[in-house]
Formats: structure tokens, C-alpha cells, sequence
């Protein structure tokens, strides 16, 4: 049992360069979500999906978008990479409206120079 | 705004000590509560509190939930260094998102 799985796990780009982080889940959950993690800064939602055809924005979605390519799959894609990006990303998932818990993927760690 | 708050941001100990942490809130709407554990990677699951439970346990960890004074503590007894991480609450938002405290780094020393 996977659970929820990223990749890659760690991706150097230069400023300008795009890049798309995977995110999976094998746990038939309706919910899907990508948070950033900075130092002193916790967690912050980037972008979500409470359902497979929609997306929404959270509270940093700047410089990112989002495709729900399905019920399992949930990319997060920056366009034109920025040093103000380089964070540790988790996408996360839950089953719905009923439960509240979400489970995390093991996080991808970006680097942008 | 909603807001989460913890406190201590880092805290040392020693092996065998009792350690409280400490989490408040202001949210519309609360729902719950929730405790996880971060070591290297991801956040991994403890405790979820609601209104019909405001308090938990699961071997050495415990918490309780206030909802009157709109806060929570985690306790870890006797604590061991396998319980050295950081430790983040969170509050359900109205996005169905998550919103995180900054966390408290927690150092158990043997």
C-alpha cells in the first residue's frame, strides 16, 4: 500500500526552467492538495482539488498551476521557475468533506539558483 | 483571518522528561484539530480532536482539546530520542485545506 507518492524527489533548476512534481495516491481518496514548506513558515496550501475535475487556489498559488489528471493523480507545475520557489513541496489527500485527516507524500525538495 | 499558533518553537530535553506542547486557534467554523509528526519527511498522522472528542491517547502521547478557550496540548511522557521531531497542529479550513501551525521542534537528548 503506497499511500501517496512524489516525484522526483529533489530537483535542482535554474531561474526561468519549468518543471512539473507528480503526486499519486492509491487510497481512492477524492481530495488532493499541494502545500509549500518553508523555514519558520509551516505549511501553506498552494493549490487543491476537492474533487477530480476541479481545482482551486489556496493561499500562496502564485507561479504554480495545478492539473487533477484523475482521481489518483495531482501535478503541480511551475511555469517559469524563481528562487522564491525553492521549498520542500507535499501534496497531500483525504477522502472528502466526511474526514478531515490528510495524508502526506514524502515531499519533494526544490531548488532553484 | 484563521490563524494557528504553537509554542514552544523549539524545546530540549532529556530522555525519561515529560514534555507539553502547545497549540492555539482562531477559526470560523471549527471542525478539528489535528496533531502530526514530522521527522525527516512527511507529516504523519496522530491525533484528531473534535467537538464529541476532546481527548485522546495512544501510548506515551496524549491531548486534549479546549474548546472554550480555543487550544490544544500534546503530551509525550517519558519521552524517548526516537520522539525528537517537530510536531505541527493544524486546523481545518474552510477550503477543506489544513492550516498549520509554524510547528515546535522538539530535541530529546539520551
Amino acid at each position: 500500500n503506497a499511500g501517496v507518492t512524489q516525484t522526483p524527489k529533489f530537483q535542482v533548476l535554474k531561474t526561468g526552467q519549468s518543471m512539473t512534481l507528480q503526486c499519486a495516491q492509491d487510497m481512492n481518496h477524492n481530495s488532493m492538495y499541494w502545500y509549500r514548506q518553508d523555514p519558520g513558515m509551516g505549511l501553506r496550501l498552494i493549490y487543491y482539488s476537492a474533487s477530480e475535475g476541479t481545482t482551486d487556489k489556496g493561499e500562496v498559488p502564485n507561479g504554480y498551476n495545478v492539473s487533477r489528471l484523475n482521481k489518483r493523480e495531482f501535478s503541480l507545475r511551475l511555469e517559469s521557475a524563481a528562487p522564491s520557489q525553492t521549498s520542500v513541496y507535499f501534496c497531500a489527500s483525504r477522502v472528502g468533506a466526511v474526514r478531515e485527516t490528510q495524508y502526506f507524500g514524502p515531499g519533494t525538495r526544490l531548488l532553484v539558483l | 483571518e484563521d490563524k494557528v499558533v504553537q509554542s514552544p518553537l523549539s524545546l530540549v530535553v532529556h530522555e525519561g522528561d515529560t514534555v507539553t506542547l502547545n497549540c492555539s486557534y482562531e477559526v470560523t467554523n471549527f471542525r478539528s484539530l489535528l496533531w502530526y509528526k514530522q521527522e525527516k519527511k512527511a507529516p504523519t498522522f496522530l491525533f484528531m480532536l473534535t467537538s464529541s472528542g476532546i481527548e485522546k491517547k495512544s501510548g506515551r502521547l496524549s491531548s486534549i482539546l479546549d474548546k472554550k478557550e480555543l487550544f490544544s496540548i500534546l503530551n509525550i511522557t517519558a519521552t524517548q530520542t526516537g520522539d525528537s521531531a517537530i510536531y505541527l497542529c493544524a486546523v481545518g479550513g474552510s477550503q477543506g485545506n489544513l492550516i498549520f501551525g509554524k510547528g515546535t521542534k522538539l530535541s530529546v537528548k539520551p
